[in-house]
């Protein structure tokens, strides 16, 4: 049973352009919703988290919108960059503290951002 | 991120072999996680261990046992290495009284022939 499913599984974007990747989770005891980036060679690092107590993060270019009665987060990357080519993974939590807090992680996908 | 440091970085082992990969943080955080990384298949969760004396399952951990020298050291063994098991292998901490960022070593990549 996958509880976090991402989509798309590749994107490819041009520079300037917006990236969107998507997630849906299936627990709704989940509270605590990051994003994760990988660069190859690297081990993955937070990027940018919400929490459901409000509907959209915004962290320079970087953008969470979170839909609680959907069950889903996206991520928005704007004036999406060459260096923005990378994996993403979605993660979901619950709850932020206590003996059960570990990340689920969604598959991840690839983005390429295309000169 | 050089507080969390993994060895070795990459590894050829043959069916059969037992093998440790080792994880080191200076970060003081209390706990620490093993995952391993597939193609398509994202991160996956094999142990867990939120103080020295808490070790716990996570999905994958059939084949693969760990230990919890200190705050510090959380190792990850597989007693008898299977061609399945190849895979890359991160190491991640975390600090239970700041929130739930996780925070990846480099990795260590197992190639089991």
């Amino acid at each position: 049973q996958q509880q976090v499913k991402q989509s798309p599984q590749s994107l490819i974007v041009q520079k300037g352009g917006i990236s969107i990747i998507n997630c849906a989770y299936e627990n709704t005891a989940f509270d605590y919703f990051p994003w994760y980036q990988q660069f190859p060679g690297k081990g993955p690092a937070l990027l940018i988290a919400i929490r459901p107590d409000v509907s959209e993060k915004k962290e320079g270019r970087f953008t969470i919108s979170f839909n609680k009665s959907a069950k889903q987060f996206s991520l928005h990357i704007m004036d999406s960059q060459p260096g923005d080519s990378a994996t993403y993974f979605c993660a979901a939590t619950n709850p932020s503290t206590g003996a059960n807090s570990k990340l689920t992680f969604g598959k991840g996908i690839t983005l390429s951002v295309r000169p | 991120d050089a507080d969390v440091t993994q060895t070795p970085r990459n590894r050829i082992t043959k069916t059969g072999k037992r093998i440790m990969l080792e994880c080191s943080q200076t970060k003081g955080h209390d706990r620490m996680y093993w995952y391993r990384q597939d193609p398509g298949l994202g991160l996956r969760l094999i142990y867990y261990s939120f103080d020295v004396k808490d070790i716990n399952k996570g999905e994958i951990s059939d084949g693969y046992s760990v230990s919890r020298q200190a705050q510090a050291k959380f190792s990850l063994s597989l007693e008898s290495a299977i061609p399945n098991q190849t895979a890359l292998y991160f190491c991640a901490t975390s600090d239970s009284g700041r929130g739930d960022t996780q925070y990846f070593g480099p990795g260590t990549r197992l190639t089991v022939l």
